[in-house]
């Protein structure tokens, strides 16, 4: 059964600082690996899909990670921002079973960033 | 503007009483999910279906019953078998291929009388 987790639990930088989130996977044959932001009490917003081909993939100050052999994923924020304070998600579907969109989801970082 | 569209917001269920929450997609997506979210748990898959008139179970369907007789809809309804329904239920869709994003509604806080 895929076990995802995510390192750290929660996050509290100073404005302006670069930082990484961390998310590893334990079965390794997933089709790809999805990073969603979620502000409190609202729905998850999708940053970023990295495809299982794929090494890297960039949205503006996000860079998104992918070693599917190693099982971990790395989201980087650079220059961050008091907006950009939120829970960061990331989640895999399942290489196995009819579905492709099965996902299985991370605990969360909680990134608070500071003025 | 395409998208998913939860309601209510906010929903209050009295005990022995089945209230179901809505669902509904403008974005021609095949697959509609439904997640339970519990606070330190993350999300967890309550059903899904592929396709209209069919839907499978996920993680934790016990006390939960859905129906898909739209392709734009995929309502859940919560029942009185469902003991502890206290939490933010999130519905998502995407087309049911490889390599396409999940979108997200924003969700529906259920508490109990």
């Amino acid at each position: 059964k895929q076990e995802v987790t995510q390192i750290p639990a929660a996050l509290s930088v100073p404005e302006g600082e670069n930082l990484v989130l961390n998310c590893s996977f334990t079965d390794s044959a997933i089709y790809n690996l999805q990073w969603f932001r979620q502000d409190p009490g609202k729905g998850l917003t999708s940053l970023l899909l990295i495809q299982s081909s794929q090494r890297e993939q960039t949205s503006g100050r996000l860079n998104a990670s992918l070693d599917k052999s190693s099982g971990r994923s790395t989201l980087y924020i650079a220059a961050s921002q008091p907006g950009d304070s939120a829970t960061y998600l990331c989640a895999v579907p399942n290489a196995g079973g009819t579905s492709y969109g099965k996902l299985t989801f991370g605990q969360g970082t909680i990134l608070t960033v500071h003025p | 503007d395409g998208g998913i569209t939860q309601s209510p917001k906010y929903l209050f269920r009295k005990e022995g009483q089945n209230v179901t929450l809505s669902c509904e997609q403008n974005l021609n997506h095949d697959a509609m999910y439904w997640y339970r979210q519990d606070p330190g748990q993350g999300l967890r898959l309550i059903y899904y279906s592929q396709i209209v008139n069919d839907f499978q179970k996920g993680d934790i369907a016990e006390g939960y019953s859905v129906s898909r007789e739209k392709k734009e809809s995929f309502p859940l309804t919560v029942t009185s078998a469902q003991k502890n329904p206290t939490a933010f239920y999130l519905c998502a869709s995407s087309m049911d291929r490889p390599y396409q994003p999940q979108h997200f509604g924003d969700g529906t806080r259920l508490s109990i009388l």
